[in-house]
């Protein structure tokens, strides 16, 4: 099966960076994906990382680690419209692309 | 707009009832997944297919099932509902069973009473 943890909430001040880490459980590993959803909003894909290392993406990065089942998301000069959840997904054996509970990120003047 | 569109937005029906939720893949796309939102919940992986076949299943309950046409729409349908299945159902779509980028739909919010 797979599982995936990462922290329930996360607050930081506009302007700020902050960090979402996720680690992960899979049977077979094709990458690890992040998506943004606003409050009752379709989920966006964000960035992909397929092998170790940081990707960057405009004010996003994202980081692997398949030795560790480790990544997170970077968000930088945060801006009051990044308050949003923040899932990570990892699609493993089988093509099911299966996320974890998702962060809740609050951004505060 | 990601191109993936869901019917209805919104969903009302009584306890013991079916429904069915529809959904139109980006141009393209041959893959469609299905997941379930409660409230304050993570995305729950439901179902998924890639040109017409099952590819993946995840905790679907035995009341709920999927099908993807030959027009590459696909449907889920919820029976016997109870209370606990009022949630936004999200369908997604991807090129390739293996691509990397899934675009989602608005959502169907479903409320059974």
């Amino acid at each position: 099966g797979q599982s995936l943890e990462q922290p329930s909430e996360v607050t930081a001040v506009e302007g700020a960076i902050v960090q979402i880490n996720c680690t992960y459980q899979t049977s077979g590993f094709y990458g690890l994906s992040w998506y943004q959803q606003h409050d009752g909003g379709a989920p966006t894909f964000l960035s992909y990382n397929g092998l170790d290392g940081l990707e960057e993406t405009g004010r996003f990065s994202s980081f692997l680690s398949r030795s560790d089942s480790y990544g997170y998301l970077l968000l930088q000069e945060l801006q009051m419209k990044d308050s949003a959840s923040y899932f990570c997904a990892v699609r493993g054996s089988g093509y099911a692309l299966n996320f974890g509970k998702g962060t809740s990120l609050l951004v505060t003047p | 707009d990601s191109g993936v569109t869901q019917t209805p937005k919104h969903l009302i029906t009584a306890t013991g009832q079916r429904v069915t939720l529809r959904c139109s893949p980006r141009s393209g796309d041959l893959s469609v997944y299905w997941y379930q939102q409660s409230l304050d919940q993570g995305l729950q992986f439901l179902i998924q297919y890639y040109n017409g076949e099952e590819r993946a299943k995840g905790n679907i309950l035995e009341r709920f099932s999927a099908q993807q046409f030959p027009d590459l729409h696909s449907e889920l349908n919820l029976s016997s509902l109870e209370l606990g299945d009022s949630a936004l159902y999200f369908c997604a779509s991807s090129g390739q069973t293996g691509n990397t980028e899934a675009f989602f739909g608005q959502g169907t919010r479903l409320t059974v009473v």
